[in-house]
């Protein structure tokens, strides 16, 4: 059973250019969150998405957005990016949040991560 | 404010010694907490979620607890080795169920020295 897939695993942007990082869940996972991770902030959660709707947003600005597309497979998009921006951009996916033990356990990707130059 | 704190930020402990990694959370009213390990540059990797109404899960050489009314969890590894060197992480949903976000500590690393 295939893992969750993020792509690209590296990517090197300047500021003010914008990125889109993309997600693939474990087959018949419909939940897909993200997270950014910084040496100084630690973990912290964007957004989670479930059969294509976002059911919750973490504190971050309007420059980051995310998207579910049919097939569960998710994208993020960071625009104007900043040098704050650079991360680990982590993406877990789970069967279905809420719904007991086993469908709540995530499953994380290797990551995405992002240098801004 | 719901809060995951993760004391000390780092442990080094030689192999054999068994040990526990704490982590504190601020509302007492989670819905369940999960840990995981992290190798450097890696993803996270679950070992471990306990659901409100449990006191403990069990894996291998790992054990978890849940103190909900104290807002402590611990997770004990018994027999420590090498390979068990990682960052430890706990995370808490809180009560919200699949509306809440997941919240990180900012973890433990663990080196086992051979």
């Amino acid at each position: 059973k295939a893992g969750v897939t993020q792509t690209p695993r590296y990517l090197i942007k300047t500021r003010g250019q914008q990125v889109t990082l993309s997600c693939s869940p474990i087959s018949g996972h419909r939940s897909v969150s993200w997270y950014q991770q910084t040496p100084g902030q630690g973990l912290q959660f964007l957004f989670e998405y479930f059969s294509e709707t976002q059911r919750n947003k973490g504190n971050f600005p309007g420059r980051f957005s995310g998207r579910q597309f049919s097939n569960s497979r998710s994208e993020m998009n960071v625009s104007t990016l900043e040098l704050g921006d650079s991360a680990l951009y982590l993406c877990a996916s789970s069967a279905a949040p809420g719904q007991g033990a086993g469908a709540n356990v995530l499953t994380f990707g290797a990551g995405s991560r992002l240098t801004v130059l | 404010k719901q809060e995951v704190t993760q004391i000390p930020a780092a442990l080094s402990v030689p192999e054999g010694e068994n040990l526990v990694l704490n982590c504190s959370f601020t509302d007492s009213a989670i819905y369940n907490l999960q840990w995981f390990r992290q190798d450097p540059g890696k993803g996270l990797t679950s070992l471990l979620l306990i659901q409100s109404s449990q006191r403990e899960q069990t894996s291998g050489r790992l054990n978890a607890s849940l103190d909900k009314s104290s807002g402590r969890s611990t997770l004990y590894i018994a027999a420590s080795q090498p390979g068990d060197s990682a960052t430890y992480l706990c995370a808490v949903r809180w009560m919200g169920g699949a509306n809440s976000k997941l919240t990180f500590g900012k973890g433990i690393t663990l080196s086992v020295r051979p």
